[in-house]
């Protein structure tokens, strides 16, 4: 199993408060992803990085913001939460090695719940 | 935009055959995933399929026609433990990781 941890794996918020998400992994991989995952509509992409300090929107990126100053971390943090925030929320890495499909392996999943 | 169809929930007996269909309509192709995700479980790899065909992994067969924008996800002698949503997944260049993912589908096999 690739190397990624979540945390924290459930969080019961209010909103208006900041809120960070953080993505850990192991395996020295290139590019990291935040999805949400909600009912009816899949997974869907907030933010990704490329690399060190690059990163990029994603669909959905509205109200998040996201940070990544080491390759192993990737931090997703809502600044104010709103309640179209609760969600579940997955880490998800891939590499870009030649003859790599690109396949992502995901992280447990993050449990968010804003009152 | 991406447009990713798949049915919502499909049901099966165990031991029988189940066929998930996904279409799609998105800028650009460089390949289609298929991802297993058990309830409240991180999904997992099953298949990418980036020719035209069929690729065959035990029980479990994709086919992908790129001109048709058409993929379907093959489960063989169904067992209780595939009872799991299932994702297809499409990815748009060569130089692009990022996945779109269809709504996924519901398998539910009973005894």
């Amino acid at each position: 199993d690739a190397g990624i941890t979540q945390s924290p794996r459930h969080k019961v918020t209010e909103t208006g408060t900041p809120v960070t998400l953080r993505c850990h992994q192991t395996e020295n991989h290139r590019y990291m992803y935040w999805y949400r995952q909600d009912p009816g509509h899949g997974l869907r992409l907030i933010h990704y990085s490329y690399g060190v300090k690059d990163t990029d929107k994603g669909e959905v990126s509205d109200g998040y913001s996201v940070s990544r100053s080491k390759t192993e971390d990737f931090l997703l943090t809502l600044e104010s939460a709103t309640s179209s925030q609760t969600s579940v929320y997955f880490c998800a890495i891939s590499e870009s090695l030649a003859g790599n499909t690109g396949e992502l392996f995901f992280g447990e999943g993050s449990r968010l719940t804003v009152l | 935009g991406q447009n990713i169809d798949q049915p919502t929930e499909m049901t099966a007996t165990e031991g029988a055959i189940v066929q998930i269909n996904c279409t799609y309509q998105t800028s650009g192709f460089n390949g289609l995933f298929w991802y297993q995700q058990h309830a409240g479980e991180a999904p997992t790899f099953l298949s990418y399929n980036v020719l035209d065909g069929l690729e065959e992994k035990g029980r479990f067969s994709s086919f992908l026609s790129r001109s048709k924008g058409y993929s379907y996800l093959l489960l063989k002698e169904l067992q209780m433990k595939d009872s799991a949503s299932y994702l297809c997944a499409v990815s748009r260049g060569s130089n692009d990781y990022k996945l779109s993912f269809g709504a996924g589908t519901t398998v539910t096999v009973r005894a």
